[in-house]
């Protein structure tokens, strides 16, 4: 099975507007990390946002956040405000604590593109 | 922010060659380096974790006499393709771990487009 499934392969979004990219994941791990990040076509890979399993809140950073809904297994990425330079794919990513060696699992990715 | 170097970033060399590309951690010392690979519009497909001063571990299906890791110092993991084939043209990127970090955030560097002639 998938540990990171992202159903969208590609998103639309006007400038200045918000968007939601999906993501979930599958892990009997009690303890994971969930991550964003962002891939310009210049090829390098942005961290964008970290979110603890165990965390209360929902991660957020500046325009970034995190919709996290543990019991539904998902992690979704919100962009607020989206701006020409956020056009990119977006990858979701898990770290399972009992792999030990805490190598990220991705998932296939979201392109998003913003319309100006 | 972690910051990753890595070089060269962008690489053509003939079949039979041998390629080197290193990662190197620059605000931070890292104690586990990952070693990733990239076809055009897919996903990062880990190839292999460097963990300092110890032999790598590579994911199934990945041949280790064929791309060697050496993780020398807390700063500094490298790899190299050894006997390069077209099929092994792609884009590498490497990853490396903060030790002191409790989210174990692995932070990338910009990654190398290998082509092999």
């Amino acid at each position: 099975a998938q540990k990171i499934t992202q159903t969208q392969p590609g998103m639309f979004v006007q400038e200045k507007e918000a968007v939601t990219l999906d993501c979930t994941y599958d892990t009997s791990d009690p303890s994971y990390g969930l991550f964003w990040y962002k891939q310009p076509s210049s090829g390098e890979m942005i961290f964008l946002i970290y979110q603890g399993s165990y965390d209360q809140q929902n991660a957020t950073e500046g325009r970034y956040s995190l919709n996290f809904q543990k019991a539904r297994k998902s992690a979704n990425l919100v962009i607020s405000a989206s701006q020409l330079g956020d056009s990119a794919m977006y990858f979701c990513a898990m770290r399972e604590s009992q792999t030990g060696a805490n190598n990220l699992f991705f998932g296939t990715g979201t392109r998003l593109t913003v319309i100006p | 922010g972690a910051v990753v170097s890595q070089h060269p970033s962008r690489v053509i060399c003939k079949s039979g060659t041998s390629v080197k590309i290193e990662c190197r951690s620059l605000d931070f010392q890292a104690t586990t380096m990952f070693w990733y690979r990239q076809f055009p519009k897919k996903s990062l497909m880990l190839m292999a974790t460097s963990n300092e001063g110890s032999k790598a571990t590579y994911e199934q299906g990945v041949e280790k006499d064929k791309f060697l890791i050496n993780h020398a110092s807390l700063t500094l993991s490298t790899l190299t393709v050894t006997s390069a084939h077209p099929e092994d043209s792609s884009f590498y990127i490497c990853s490396a771990r903060d030790y002191r970090d409790f989210s174990e955030t692995q932070y990338f560097g910009p990654g190398t487009r290998l082509l092999v002639l």
